[in-house]
C-alpha cells in the first residue's frame, strides 16, 4: 500500500531563511505527488503537484518541489522564508493511473517562521 | 478551480446526537470524498461519495455511523452519528473536477466539531 513519511513534524526557520520540508513515499511505481497547505482555521490548498511531467515543479508562492525516483522523495523547498508562510504542510500521493482516487496524507510538517 | 463550501464551519454537540454536515462545490464535480482531520493529525479518508449509489467507505468506517449522501453532482451531506467524544474532529469535503489522473483535488474548509 501506498505511504508517506514526512521527516520532522516542525520545522522552524527565519525570515528570509531557505525552508526545506521533507516527504518521502513507498512505492514500487512512482505515484503522483502532491502538496497542500493548510492556514489556520481554513482548508487546504494545493501548492504544487508532480505527475511524471519534469521533475522539478514550481508551484505558489516561491515554492517548488523536486522528484527524485532514486531517493522516493519531493521534498518542498522555498529560497526564502516569508512570515506569511507559517502554517501546516501536508505531502499526498495518490496511486498511478488512477483517476480522481482520494488522497493518502503525511502526518504534515507545522512551518514556523520568526523575525 | 472548484469553490468548495461547508456549513456548518464548527459546532459543539452533545454525546449520543448527530450532526449533518453540508458540502457544496460551485460547479458539477466528477468525485467527492469526505476525510478527517484528528487534532493534531493529518487527514484520513472516510469514504468517497458517489453519486446516485452508496457511498464507499474506507476500512474503519462504517455507514451507520458515518452515513453519506450525494443526490447531485455538486453536493454531499455527512452525518456523525451517536457522537462520542471520539468524534471530535475538523471534517473536510473534497472534490475532484475531471476524470483525468493528474486532476487537483479542492477542499472545503472544513467543519470543527466538538463533541462534550
Amino acid at each position: 500500500a501506498q505511504s508517506v513519511t514526512q521527516l520532522g513534524s516542525h520545522v522552524s526557520v527565519s525570515e528570509g531563511a531557505l525552508v526545506l520540508l521533507r516527504c518521502n513515499y513507498s512505492s514500487s511505481v512512482p505515484p503522483y505527488l502532491f502538496w497542500y497547505v493548510q492556514y489556520p482555521n481554513q482548508g487546504l490548498q494545493l501548492l504544487l503537484k508532480y505527475t511524471s511531467a519534469a521533475t522539478l515543479v514550481k508551484g505558489i508562492n516561491g515554492f517548488e518541489a523536486e522528484f527524485k525516483k532514486s531517493e522516493t522523495s519531493f521534498h518542498l523547498t522555498k529560497p526564502s522564508a516569508h512570515m506569511s508562510d507559517a502554517a501546516e504542510y501536508f505531502c499526498a500521493v495518490t496511486p498511478p493511473n488512477q483517476a480522481g482516487t482520494a488522497l493518502i496524507f503525511g502526518k504534515g510538517t507545522t512551518l514556523s517562521v520568526s523575525s | 478551480s472548484a469553490v468548495i463550501s461547508q456549513k456548518p464551519s464548527r459546532d459543539i454537540c452533545q454525546r449520543g446526537t448527530s450532526l449533518t454536515i453540508q458540502c457544496q462545490v460551485d460547479s458539477q464535480v466528477t468525485m467527492m470524498f469526505w476525510y478527517r482531520q484528528q487534532p493534531g493529525q493529518s487527514l484520513t479518508l472516510i469514504a468517497t461519495a458517489n453519486q446516485g449509489s452508496e457511498a464507499t467507505y474506507e476500512s474503519g468506517f462504517v455507514i451507520d455511523k458515518f452515513p453519506i449522501s450525494r443526490p447531485n453532482l455538486t453536493f454531499s451531506t455527512l452525518t456523525v452519528s451517536n457522537m462520542s467524544p471520539e468524534d471530535s474532529s475538523i471534517y473536510l469535503c473534497s472534490a475532484v473536477r475531471g476524470g483525468g489522473f493528474t486532476d487537483t483535488q479542492y477542499f472545503g474548509p472544513g467543519t470543527r466539531l466538538t463533541v462534550l
